[in-house]
């Protein structure tokens, strides 16, 4: 089974601090993503990965960044984190060039900002 | 524009009854393909099941299938049987060839099993 660890269930951080979420997945699976979840808005794409190195602007980019230097694995940064970054994060990861192939997703970081 | 539509906020269903959760979606690409996803309170999600838009048949996994209608757009979960432990949210989600690895999801429906 594909297994996707985020670091920590719960977090939390107080404004201005630099927040480090990080992703493991050990499935050799070449895409990886970043979403964030809040009520009613259902799953925003924050930034995704389809390779080493390489990171391309999700939906809601703004106020985060992305490291990818080993395939396995994806960290967000929010370089100063704000109230308004308080969510649940979702880290995902799937197979390149199979459509028919999931998103695998870990259990979830709900960061909370003070 | 790929795009998931869900209109049904919140649902709710008696233990034992079948239920259909609704999904529409919009792509101007043939080839694609349709998730659907589980998310109980503990917050993991949990992939159900997959339609692919040129599957001749719905597709089944235990006791949820997809009602797949590609000319209106639609891919309803059904979940018949509900069990308490289906309480949960239920995201739809797709995936375009021409989109590669981008993957659209809908806002979700939450689901409530009464016993």
């Amino acid at each position: 089974d594909v297994k996707v660890t985020q670091s920590s269930r719960y977090l939390v951080k107080r404004t201005g601090e630099k927040v480090f979420l990080e992703c493991v997945q050990d499935m050799d699976h070449e895409n990886m993503f970043w979403y964030r979840q809040d009520p009613g808005l259902g799953l925003r794409l924050i930034y995704f990965s389809y390779d080493v190195k390489m990171k391309e602007k999700g939906d809601i980019p703004e106020g985060y960044s992305v490291s990818r230097e080993k395939k396995e694995r994806f960290s967000l940064i929010l370089e100063s984190a704000s109230t308004n970054q308080t969510s649940m994060y979702l880290c995902a990861s799937s197979l390149a060039g199979a459509p028919n192939q999931p998103q695998h997703f870990g259990d979830g970081t709900r960061l909370s900002i003070l | 524009a790929q795009k998931i539509t869900q209109t049904q906020p919140g649902m709710f269903v008696q233990e034992k009854e079948a239920v259909t959760l609704d999904c529409t979606y919009d792509t101007s690409d043939p080839s694609y393909g349709l998730f659907w996803y589980k998310q109980p309170s503990s917050g993991e999600m949990i992939f159900l099941i997959y339609q692919g838009s040129y599957d001749q048949q719905n597709a089944t996994e235990g006791r949820y299938s997809l009602n797949f209608q590609k000319a209106r757009k639609s891919a309803n979960l059904v979940i018949s049987a509900s069990q308490l432990g289906d309480s949960a949210m239920y995201f739809c989600a797709m995936r375009a060839k021409n989109t590669g690895n981008q993957f659209y999801f809908g806002t979700g429906t939450s689901l409530t099993v009464i016993p």
